[in-house]
C-alpha cells in the first residue's frame, strides 16, 4: 500500500534557514491531510492540516501547501530550529460522516536541523 | 492539554501468550484507533471503533485481535496469542466530533520473544 509517498528519507537545513518536505499521494478521494512530527520512542504528534478544500494553512512557523492536481503537499518550516530534529509523517484520510476514518501514513522525512 | 495515554509503556511477552494493550483517550471523543509501528517501517493501522462497534479493520487485524471499550474511558487492545512478528509499537489514537485531526498516545513498545 502506497498511497501516501515521501521519497525523501532524510533532509538537514542549517538552524534559521527553510525546511521543505514533500509528500505525495496517488488516492484522488483523500480530503484531509495531516502532518505530525515524531521522536524515537514516542507518538505521533500533530502538528499541522489542511484540508482538500484548500490550497494553503499556516500555523506560526509552519505551513502546508495543498496541490490537488498535482496530488502533493509540502510542509514548509520557516525559521527552522535545532528543536525541529525529528521525523515527519505526512498522512491521509477520507472523512466519512458517521464512521471513524483512518489515517493512511507516509514512510517518514528524517529532518536533522544543524547548527 | 488533554492527551492520550498509554499502558504499560512497555510489554515483553513469550509467544503465544495473550496481551492487553490498554489505552485512555481524551474524554469527549469520540473515534478510537489502533496503529502499529515495527522497527524502521512506517505507522500502519490496524483498526477504527466508533459508537461500539469497529468501524473498519486492516488485513493485519486478524482473528487474533480484538478491541474492547469496556466502561466508556479506556479502550484496550487484545492480542490472544502472540507471534514473534507482533513485535513492534503499539499506538492509540482518539478524535473528536470532527474527527478530522487524530491525536496520539505515547505507545506500547511490545517485543515478542
Amino acid at each position: 500500500d502506497q498511497q501516501v509517498k515521501q521519497n525523501s528519507p532524510s533532509l538537514s537545513v542549517q538552524e534559521g534557514r527553510i525546511s521543505i518536505l514533500n509528500c505525495d499521494y496517488t488516492n484522488s478521494m483523500f480530503d484531509y491531510f495531516l502532518w505530525y512530527k515524531k521522536y524515537p520512542a514516542e507518538g505521533p504528534t500533530f502538528l499541522i492540516s489542511i484540508s482538500s478544500i484548500k490550497d494553503k494553512n499556516e500555523d506560526g512557523r509552519f505551513t502546508v501547501f495543498l496541490n490537488k492536481s498535482a496530488k502533493h503537499l509540502s510542509l514548509h518550516i520557516v525559521p527552522s530550529q535545532p528543536g525541529d530534529s525529528a521525523v515527519y509523517f505526512c498522512a491521509a484520510s477520507l472523512i466519512n460522516t458517521g464512521t471513524a476514518s483512518k489515517l493512511t501514513f507516509g514512510t517518514g522525512t528524517r529532518l536533522q536541523v544543524t547548527l | 492539554e488533554p492527551e492520550v495515554t498509554q499502558t504499560p509503556s512497555h510489554q515483553v511477552t513469550q509467544m503465544g501468550q495473550e496481551v492487553i494493550l490498554r489505552c485512555v483517550p481524551i474524554s469527549n471523543h469520540l473515534y478510537f484507533y489502533w496503529y502499529r509501528q515495527i522497527l524502521g517501517q512506517k505507522v500502519e493501522f490496524l483498526v477504527s471503533f466508533y459508537n461500539n462497534e469497529i468501524s473498519e479493520k486492516s488485513e493485519i487485524f486478524d482473528d487474533q485481535f480484538s478491541v474492547e471499550r469496556p466502561d466508556g474511558s479506556n479502550f484496550t487492545l487484545k492480542i490472544r496469542s502472540t507471534k514473534l512478528e507482533d513485535s513492534a509499537m503499539y499506538f492509540c489514537a482518539s478524535s473528536g466530533r470532527m474527527q478530522e485531526t487524530q491525536y496520539f498516545g505515547p505507545g506500547t513498545r511490545l517485543l515478542v520473544l
